[in-house]
């Protein structure tokens, strides 16, 4: 199985901050990466696929970048509907892993 | 508008076979890929496994020996059995579409406790 390593696993920040959320997989993935955020008792929710696509619908704060082995998913400013867990999910190989997950916070 | 609706039996006893149904609206369910996904209460999110468009299934081996997906194409709807299930199994339970391509479809998933 492919092991998604996701960095940090919580964060703490302000209103206006630009965060980076980091995933890194334990072989190679190509761009077969996802980005979602989750708030309580709702589903996922997708913000970026292939790596660095933008979901129709999320905002343009929200960006991601990396390739192979190494992915980062940053929220250039944000806003306090953002506060969220956030999870990357890698569809390159069977069984498809999801990262642990980061939960942001308001500081 | 495509829509996605868990449902199934909030409790099941242990060994027993859990059985999920997802209906699907607005959309055929032969024009996706679909996945089930569970998260423990507090916990992160776990693939279980897909099914094509064509009917093949891929499962998470962790969950091959317990697992079925299957679709019932007459109604439109998916279908998910867990047998011998343990508290281990007691989850939220998605069905979902999201893959390599754009479309990014949830349900609201359904809560299943393991209990007797």
């Amino acid at each position: 199985d492919i092991q998604m390593t996701q960095s940090p696993s919580s964060l703490s920040a302000s209103v206006g901050d630009r965060v980076t959320i980091t995933c890194r997989a334990s072989q190679a993935i190509r761009n077969d990466l996802g980005w979602y955020q989750q708030k309580p008792g709702k589903p996922p929710k997708r913000l970026i696929y292939a790596a660095s696509s933008l979901q129709s619908g999320v905002p343009s704060r929200f960006s991601g970048s990396g390739s192979g082995t190494e992915f980062t998913l940053t929220i250039s400013s944000l806003q306090p509907e953002d506060f969220a867990t956030y999870y990357c999910l890698q569809h390159n190989s069977n069984p498809r892993t999801f990262g642990q997950g980061t939960k942001l916070e308001i500081k | 508008q495509v829509q996605l609706q868990e449902s199934g039996p909030g409790l099941v006893k242990p060994s027993e076979t859990l059985s999920l149904i997802c209906t699907v609206s607005g959309a055929s369910i032969s024009d996706y890929y679909w996945s089930w996904i569970r998260q423990p209460p507090g916990k992160g999110l776990e693939w279980i496994g897909y099914i094509s468009d064509s009917g093949r299934a891929k499962y998470n081996p962790s969950l091959e020996s317990r697992v079925t997906i299957s679709m019932d194409t007459s109604k439109n709807q998916l279908l998910l059995k867990l047998s011998f299930v343990t508290a281990a199994d007691t989850a939220l339970y998605f069905c979902a579409v999201s893959g390599g391509g754009p479309t990014d479809l949830w349900g609201q998933g359904t809560l299943v406790t393991v209990s007797s």
